[in-house]
């Protein structure tokens, strides 16, 4: 079955800490991973793709297929990192993406 | 461009009745999706819009339907509400044309809530 796993509900640490959110996944396939964020009183976004392979606001996340695994780090956490984050997997081909399984979502704390 | 709409924000509707939501995807997008999300969950994927045909569904029952317009606006319906259905109901555009269909734009939903 096809599935995404975010084993934290809840992440606290403090500025300038390092972060790693941690999400699995099982697909039978060639996954395409994606991490959304959801910001206090906004709209779910995307925050950034494996395909993509760059850095948003200090993010990045390496998709390793050996470990079905593909976590989000940024060395040093900022308050306003301070949201929900869910990792997504798209099961889709060709023309069929936008399909996605999500995580339950982790809440990331960043304090003071 | 006010990015993808949703109408109503809230909703309480009682168990056996209907319910319409309605969703204006982002301007020069032509692929809506739906998604429900139940307190305390990730997003769960309903089914998918493009051309005015249903092109992808998820694991729901034949109560949920939808329908896509000419303009690419979408509506899901609910049947026969039961009180399961209570969540916060999402729905994103993307564009196929523009062969971008991973960045899926979402709005801020509506909540519904089924007594």
């Amino acid at each position: 079955a096809q599935r995404v796993t975010q084993p934290e509900k809840l992440l606290s640490v403090f500025k300038g800490a390092p972060v790693e959110l941690k999400c699995n996944y099982s697909y039978s396939g060639s996954p395409e991973l994606f991490w959304y964020v959801q910001y206090s009183r906004q709209r779910l976004q995307l925050l950034l793709r494996h395909i993509s392979r760059e850095s948003i606001k200090g993010f990045t996340a390496d998709l390793n297929k050996g470990e079905t695994s593909f976590h989000l780090k940024k060395p040093f956490a900022q308050e306003e990192d301070s949201a929900m984050y869910y990792c997504a997997l798209s099961r889709g081909y060709g023309g069929s993406q936008g399909n996605l399984i999500f995580g339950k979502g982790t809440k990331l704390s960043v304090k003071p | 461009d006010a990015g993808v709409t949703q109408s109503p924000t809230h909703l309480i509707k009682t168990r056996g009745q209907q319910v319409t939501l309605r969703c204006s995807p982002k301007s020069g997008h032509d692929t809506v999706s739906w998604y429900q999300q139940a307190l305390g969950q990730g997003p769960q994927f309903i089914f998918q819009y493009y051309e005015e045909e249903e092109r992808q569904r998820g694991n729901f029952p034949d109560r949920f339907s939808g329908h896509q317009f000419p303009n690419y606006s979408s509506e899901l319906n609910v049947n026969a509400l039961l009180l399961g259905d209570s969540a916060l109901y999402l729905c994103a555009s993307s564009s196929i044309l523009a062969g971008d269909m991973y960045e899926q734009y979402f709005g801020p939903g509506t909540r519904l809530t089924v007594t």
